[in-house]
């Protein structure tokens, strides 16, 4: 089965700076999604950023962008110049390229402190 | 505006007493599916529906139901919550197949059971 590891509950960043959020992942396919997610305050989920597996480029949205290692079965997420917005939590999820369902880590709590 | 929509965004209940989570998509999604969000657990599936009178159980199926007799609609039935059952449930929709863009998420039902 596949399993997805968050092993920062809690990460905390200066406004501006650079925080990287740690994703591992356990899986025996070749052809998958990963995501990540963030929920702020409000509780919405909202689509960050998102890598197809067969893609060895990183995928970049703005500020946010990605570390995919598809040996080591890592996904990072780096954010660059952090805002208070960004403060939410981060959740890492991965879709098999023959399934339907998204598997979610446990989440990583961002504050981003003025 | 494409959407998930969910009610109700709270719900305070008493034991044994039936509740229904409604939930409608107006994106013409086959795929929906409902998450249930536990601290340090992240978000694990309750239920999926991949079309129209097709339903299956995900990984935390005891103690709901769900139906799909419209394409828009996918609603959770507690037939008889528990303290257990607290938690924040979300539902998500799909196009269909393995999405390499993710699901759409509902804005949540925070929901209390005492």
């Amino acid at each position: 089965a596949q399993t997805v590891t968050q092993s920062q509950p809690e990460m905390s960043v200066q406004e501006a700076e650079t925080v990287t959020l740690s994703c591992t992942y356990d899986t025996s396919e070749n052809n998958y999604y990963l995501f990540w997610y963030k929920q702020p305050p409000s509780r919405q989920m909202i689509l960050v950023i998102r890598q197809e597996a067969y893609k060895q480029q990183n995928a970049t949205e703005n500020r946010f962008s990605v570390n995919f290692q598809k040996a080591a079965k890592s996904f990072s997420l780096k954010i660059s110049d952090s805002q208070l917005g960004d403060t939410a939590m981060y959740f890492c999820a991965f879709l098999r390229g023959s399934s339907y369902k998204l598997i979610f880590g446990s989440g990583t709590r961002l504050l981003v402190r003025p | 505006e494409a959407q998930v929509t969910q009610n109700p965004r709270y719900l305070i209940t008493v034991t044994g007493k039936k509740l229904t989570v409604t939930c409608s998509q107006n994106m013409n999604h086959e795929y929906m599916s409902w998450y249930r969000q536990d601290p340090g657990l992240g978000l694990r599936q309750i239920y999926y529906s991949m079309n129209v009178e097709v339903t299956d159980k995900g990984d935390v199926p005891e103690g709901y139901k769900v139906s799909r007799k419209e394409k828009r609609n996918f609603p959770l039935i507690l037939e008889s919550p528990s303290p257990n059952q607290t938690s924040l449930y979300f539902c998500a929709s799909s196009l269909g197949g393995a999405n390499p863009y993710g699901y759409t998420f509902g804005s949540g039902t925070r929901l209390t059971v005492v």
